[in-house]
């Protein structure tokens, strides 16, 4: 069943402007990550926050979780054309031992040149 | 480099055929996963595997098997391809955080 839902659906920015897209969730978790998947492709693992964790930084990525409001939130500063990609957020059961990743239906997101 | 490999990135079937896709990591994972990936959907679980000879049913797993006779190598098995298995199947190994192959696009007709 899918754990997380990003939104929004589709997302178009110019170049150099940042990017924010959101996902929530629907029971505790210990973990969320956010992937991208360029067109065709397999995912590519960007960023893991922990629970106890509010805000989480990788290069132009900033990523916030809220547990109380069960939602995340990713953020693509100062995008470029090799950002344009989907971004799909995902999360394991609450047992520490379940590596069982769901995913939400993910956010398209086009940088326009 | 870290690698999944899948054995195929498009494949057309005929309804009725038994479908056999490959995945092999080479990363030592104990885990192995295989999902589908529908439009508006993302991506929904078919089964997964902790251990060699060991699985678990994800999601979705009415229609097909797997088998894991090798901790590097995972087979997803359609056993009787029908339409509505059209897809992209894409194979992830790892723990916490997952490494995913290319992924397969089949084409059942």
């Amino acid at each position: 069943s899918q754990q997380g839902e990003e939104d929004p659906q589709a997302l178009s920015i110019q170049e150099g402007e940042n990017a924010t897209m959101n996902c929530s969730y629907k029971t505790s978790i210990n973990n969320l990550q956010w992937y991208r998947q360029n067109s065709g492709r397999g995912l590519v693992h960007l960023i893991l926050i922990r629970s106890n964790e509010r805000e989480k930084h990788s290069g132009r990525l900033r990523v916030t979780l809220d547990t109380s409001k069960k939602s995340s939130s990713l953020l693509i500063t100062a995008s470029q054309a090799a950002d344009t990609a989907s971004y799909f957020c995902a999360s394991p059961g609450g047992r520490s031992n379940d590596y069982k990743l769901s995913f939400g239906a993910g956010t398209t997101v086009t940088v326009r040149a | 480099d870290v690698k999944v490999t899948q054995s195929s990135r498009y494949l057309v079937k005929r309804t009725g055929e038994k479908v056999f896709l490959e995945c092999v990591q080479d990363m030592d994972h104990e885990n192995m996963f295989w999902y589908r990936q529908d439009p508006g959907l993302g991506l929904r679980l078919i089964y997964f595997s902790y251990d060699v000879k060991m699985k678990e049913k994800g999601d979705i797993p009415e229609g097909y098997s797997v088998s894991r006779e090798k901790k590097e190598r995972f087979s997803l098995i359609l056993e009787s391809a029908s339409t509505n298995q059209t897809s992209m199947y894409l194979c992830a190994s790892g723990s916490e955080k997952l490494f995913f192959g290319s992924g397969t696009q089949l084409s059942v007709l």
